[in-house]
């Protein structure tokens, strides 16, 4: 049975960092492009970034909104994914679920910005 | 960016109906659109990809139709269970982008 689990959300201050965590088993990981999808009631489902197998040298991809500030990176020895978050701001404020070519899905983490 | 604008907002309808939830493209998608479904704090389910492939598990009173810009979710006869937000997913071109969704409630 494929798993996802999300962890790392919190409330934190605008400015700050935070660090999310998708722990996965069921599937071969080592070969999979992974995704990070955010959701509000503001914007929506958002795409955010995703990372591809090594076979790809691991290459990441960002939408405009979190390039420069989110950084995606992959553990294949631990079959997680990972979403390192700098210079937060309000508009980050989601759920943030990581997804594999958008078939499965975890149950979320939220992320909440906010002084 | 594709932008897919997603009708309508809110659906009320009855067990039995058939409903229909549109999806138009800002450009074309060459069919690689999904659907999925959404319950209250529960993650996105796929229940149709590239446009008319039914996922595996999923009930076939759900359908997908469509081409180029213009795109259609189809349940055949409500069930109690369908009730529920429905999105739309163009992953033809970077970056994919959803649909703003369909609340689907009970007339």
């Amino acid at each position: 049975e494929v798993q996802l689990m999300e962890t790392g959300g919190g409330l934190v201050q605008p400015g700050k960092s935070l660090k999310l965590t998708c722990a996965t088993s069921g599937f071969t990981f080592s070969t999979a492009w992974m995704n990070w999808v955010r959701q509000s009631p503001e914007k929506g489902l958002e795409w955010i970034a995703r990372i591809k197998p090594k076979s790809t040298n691991y290459a990441t991809e960002y939408a405009e909104s979190v390039k420069g500030r989110f950084t995606i990176s992959r553990d294949d020895s631990k079959s997680s994914i990972y979403l390192q978050m700098n210079s937060l701001k309000e508009e980050d404020t989601a759920t943030y679920y990581c997804t594999i070519l958008y078939v499965y899905w975890g149950q979320g983490t939220l992320v909440t910005v906010s002084s | 960016d594709i932008q897919m604008t997603q009708s309508p907002s809110f659906l009320s309808a009855s067990v039995g109906d058939r409903v229909t939830i549109n999806c138009k493209a800002s450009q074309n998608i060459n069919k690689y659109l999904n659907w999925y479904q959404q319950k209250l704090g529960e993650a996105p389910k796929r229940l149709i990809y590239n446009t008319n492939n039914l996922q595996t598990g999923i009930p076939s009173r759900f359908s997908g139709s469509g081409s180029g810009t213009d795109y259609t979710l189809t349940i055949s006869s409500l069930q109690p269970e369908d009730f529920a937000t429905y999105f739309c997913l163009q992953h033809n071109s970077f970056p994919d982008t959803f649909g703003a969704g369909t609340k689907l409630e009970l007339k």
